[in-house]
Order: C-alpha cells, then sequence, then structure tokens
C-alpha cells in the first residue's frame, strides 16, 4: 500500500525553463510533507517542506505547493538548472515514520 | 565534518554471510533509521531507534539486528545474507521535536551486493 505516490519516473526539462514534479498522498492524517534531492551515489538530502497549515511555501528557486483537499503537492523549480538534475522524493512523517514516495529522476537538459 | 557517516560504503559478500553496517551521527539527534533502497529504487524504512530504543520495527526479516550502542549510534548487522538483501542501505538521523515535523538528515548508504 503506497500510501505517497510519484507517478512520473521521469522528467525532462529545458535548462530555464519551469520543472514541476508532483506527488499524491492518501492518508489523510499527513500534516506535514517534505521533498528531498538525491544525487547518484549520494544520500537524500533536504530541499523544502510545508506544513498543512499553509498552501504555499517558497524557497529560492523551489516553491512547493499543497492542495489538501485533492491530496496533492507539487514542487516548482523555476527557472532549471542542470545542477538540478536528481532524483527527487517526496515525503511525509506520520508517528515519526518517514514514508517516501518513489522519485522522479529530473534531467535538466543544457 | 560528516554529519551522518555510514561504512562500509561499498560491500561485496557471498551468500550465507554474516555482515554489519555501521552509521554514526555527530549532530547530537535523539533519533536514527535505517531505510532500505531495493532495485525498484523504493526507499523503505526497516527500523527506527530512539535515544537507544526500538520504536519502529518494520515487517524485515530476524535475520537484520540493528544494534544502538548509544544514541549516536545505529549500526545493522544481517545474518545469513540472501540475494534479494541487495540494496543500498540508507542511515538517516532526525532531531525529535515531535512526531511529524522536522526533517531526517541521510548518510551516503552503504551499497550491499549478495553474489
Amino acid at each position: 500500500d503506497q500510501q505517497v505516490k510519484q507517478n512520473s519516473p521521469s522528467l525532462s526539462v529545458q535548462e530555464g525553463r519551469i520543472s514541476i514534479l508532483n506527488c499524491d498522498y492518501t492518508n489523510s492524517m499527513f500534516d506535514y510533507f517534505l521533498w528531498y534531492k538525491k544525487y547518484p551515489a549520494e544520500g537524500p538530502t533536504f530541499l523544502i517542506s510545508i506544513s498543512s497549515i499553509k498552501d504555499k511555501n517558497e524557497d529560492g528557486r523551489f516553491t512547493v505547493f499543497l492542495n489538501k483537499s485533492a491530496k496533492h503537492l507539487s514542487l516548482h523549480i523555476v527557472p532549471s538548472q542542470p545542477g538540478d538534475s536528481a532524483v527527487y522524493f517526496c515525503a511525509a512523517p506520520l508517528a515519526y515514520k518517514y514514508i517516501f514516495g518513489t522519485g522522479t529522476r529530473l534531467k535538466v537538459l543544457a | 565534518d560528516t554529519a551522518v557517516s555510514q561504512t562500509p560504503k561499498y560491500l561485496v559478500t557471498q551468500m550465507g554471510n554474516d555482515k554489519s553496517i555501521k552509521c554514526e551521527q555527530n549532530l547530537g539527534h535523539d533519533t536514527m533509521y535505517w531505510y532500505k533502497q531495493d532495485s525498484k529504487k523504493f526507499l523503505k524504512i526497516m527500523f527506527s531507534y530512539n535515544n537507544k530504543e526500538l520504536i519502529i520495527n518494520e515487517t524485515v526479516p530476524n535475520r537484520f539486528s540493528p544494534k544502538s550502542p548509544d544514541k549516536a549510534h545505529l549500526n545493522l548487522h544481517i545474518n545469513s545474507l540472501e540475494l534479494g538483501d541487495s540494496a543500498v542501505y540508507f542511515c538517516a538521523s532526525y532531531l525529535a521535536g515531535g512526531p511529524n515535523t522536522g526533517e531526517l538528515f541521510f548518510g551516503e548508504g552503504s551499497r550491499l551486493t549478495v553474489l
């Protein structure tokens, strides 16, 4: 039972354009969400988070949007840069258990 | 100065062997985790310890035994290794400000290959 889903395994975007990565969840008990970025042969690193009391959180080029009624969140990267090429995971904690989506591989083309 | 460090980074071994992966964090966090990333790239939680006490134990074969000698260390011992144990194992730590807040800090991963 995958409670956090990322239905797009991969995404390619031109440098300078917007990247939009999507994540859906099924458990209405989730009230905090995170995005992680992972380069090959490295551990995931925290990127940005959002609490369920907000519908948007912005940090530089990265913005996360939360639509609670649709149980959907998205990560926007604008402008996209080649260094953003990585695998992105969304995650949600429940009682200390952080549940991760399956990841979306983003490739930013120069 | 690495915050969460795992050793070894790579481990190749034969089926049936016993092996350990060590993890140390210097962040002063209370809670540590082991995650497994399998061939399909899913990140699945295995165990979590809070101040040396086991708080999460997912459906993991009992060939896997975590040990936390102190809150800065969480080691993973695997007995009778099987081919399906081949994966990347990630250690992570977390400052428990509350059960549903804060982020995990991950180590670089330990790639285990069972032949």
